[in-house]
């Protein structure tokens, strides 16, 4: 069967500093990858998406990238961070390509920049 | 482009009463819906999915969702809830082109059931 971790569970991390979030999908191979933010009721925010290694797309411009090194591996940074980027934020994957996107969650991050 | 809102930002109830979250859609291309639930700091779990065929979804923990494409609506319901039931729900909408079948949401219901 089919897990995504995502680590660490929560976060708390002083104005400027770097972030380093990673997700991890076991049992598939080639998924979508996901990051969502979620702030309190704005709902569900997608950041990124990546359909193969190396490939990338950003939905909104802001102080965050993400990078895909492994074909289940997909990472969120920030060379510095901003109070502004505090929030939950979750990785998710669905099947690729051809499938309707029934996405599955990580447990999420909660960050807190201070 | 697609997009999703759900009516209610809070829905309070009390135990076995009815609930209905209300859901309606836009997009331009045949859709697949979604409800997914949230547990307080927990990722979000699938209730149910409208990929074709029947209009009426059954999906797990008692909940049910009809599809009308007419209204534009995914409405989640669920005759009798339970304290348990309390948590966020989130629709989305999946518009199935291209090769990546993003996922939009709506800002989410919160369900709370009170004894």
């Amino acid at each position: 069967s089919q897990t995504i971790h995502q680590w660490p569970a929560t976060l708390v991390q002083p104005v400027g500093s770097p972030l380093s979030l990673e997700c991890t999908v076991e049992g598939t191979s080639n998924p979508n990858l996901y990051w969502y933010r979620q702030a309190a009721g704005r709902g569900l925010q997608l950041l990124f998406y990546s359909v193969g290694i190396g490939q990338i797309s950003s939905e909104v411009p802001q102080n965050l990238s993400a990078s895909r090194p492994q074909d289940r591996q997909f990472i969120l940074s920030s060379k510095k961070l901003l109070l502004s980027d505090s929030g939950f934020y979750l990785c998710a994957w669905s099947t690729h390509p051809g499938g309707p996107a029934e996405a599955f969650f990580g447990q999420g991050t909660r960050l807190t920049v201070v | 482009a697609q997009s999703v809102t759900q009516l209610d930002s809070q829905v309070p109830v009390f135990e076995e009463a009815p609930v209905e979250l209300r859901c309606n859609y836009s997009s331009s291309v045949s859709v697949y819906l979604f409800w997914y639930v949230q547990y307080p700091n927990q990722g979000l779990q699938l209730l149910l999915k409208y990929l074709s065929g029947s209009t009426l979804v059954k999906g797990i923990n008692g909940f049910e969702a009809e599809f009308n494409k007419s209204q534009t609506s995914f409405h989640l319901r669920k005759p009798s809830v339970h304290i348990s039931d309390t948590a966020e729900y989130f629709c989305a909408v999946s518009d199935g082109g291209g090769s990546n079948y993003k996922l939009t949401f709506g800002k989410g219901t919160l369900l709370t059931v009170n004894p």
